[in-house]
């Protein structure tokens, strides 16, 4: 199994700005993706983080409001940029290796 | 229609008695399938996956698929306490999860 670190794990930030989430996998995989799980709802995929190229977002997310990178098969970055409240909720990383999705232990963001 | 439905819950039963939690899908090529619990302000882990039709047991939880009836199940036999979570059903499509709404079980002492 893979063990993922997200930090910051909790985070209040004011309207307008960005922040940036990090995730780091103990091992390397070939599948890394963002979830979203807003209060009292189910999780909702963002977006594939694809490895050395540009990553593939679900539809309703896109890539200005929700810039990711993989420099390398360990390691991603979430940023939400422009933040609202609407913003507010957990964001998990998650990496699929040997059949299984791993998750984070999320970075529950508040928007004031 | 939504991809992946799970039953509304919220789930109640007694401790000892069988849980029941049931998710369909829409998407015939789903491959695989998996069931997580997720406990308030925690992240999802995963309990268990199935592949191919029939059932799979492990310990108390025994998951069941049927890809002719785009159904796959969750049963906890002898419920505890501990199991009063979220349960979550996620559908997987080349690499791909889509996760039902989840279903919230309660078990009382």
């Amino acid at each position: 199994s893979a063990v993922i670190s997200q930090k910051p794990s909790r985070d209040i930030c004011q309207r307008g700005t960005s922040l940036t989430i990090q995730c780091q996998v103990d091992s390397q995989v070939t599948m890394m993706f963002w979830y979203r799980q807003q209060p009292g709802q189910s999780l909702t995929l963002i977006a594939t983080a694809n490895q050395g190229s540009e990553a593939t977002y679900e539809s309703g997310f896109v890539i200005d409001k929700f810039p990711i990178s993989r420099p390398n098969l360990t390691f991603s970055t979430l940023t939400v940029s422009n933040m609202s409240p609407e913003d507010s909720s957990i964001y998990l990383c998650s990496a699929y290796g040997t059949g299984e999705l791993f998750f984070g232990e999320g970075s529950r963001l508040t928007v004031l | 229609q939504k991809e992946v439905e799970q039953n509304s819950g919220p789930l109640s039963v007694p401790e000892g008695a069988i849980a029941s939690l049931n998710c369909t899908y829409s998407d015939r090529g789903s491959q695989s399938f998996f069931w997580y619990r997720q406990y308030s302000g925690k992240s999802p882990e995963l309990i268990m996956f199935i592949y191919s039709n029939g059932d799979k047991e492990d310990g108390r939880f025994t998951a069941q698929l049927n890809k002719a009836s785009q159904y796959v199940s969750l049963l906890i036999r002898d419920s505890q306490p501990s199991d009063s979570a979220t349960y979550l059903c996620a559908v997987t499509l080349e690499s791909k999860s889509t996760f039902g709404d989840g279903t919230t079980l309660t078990v009382k002492p």
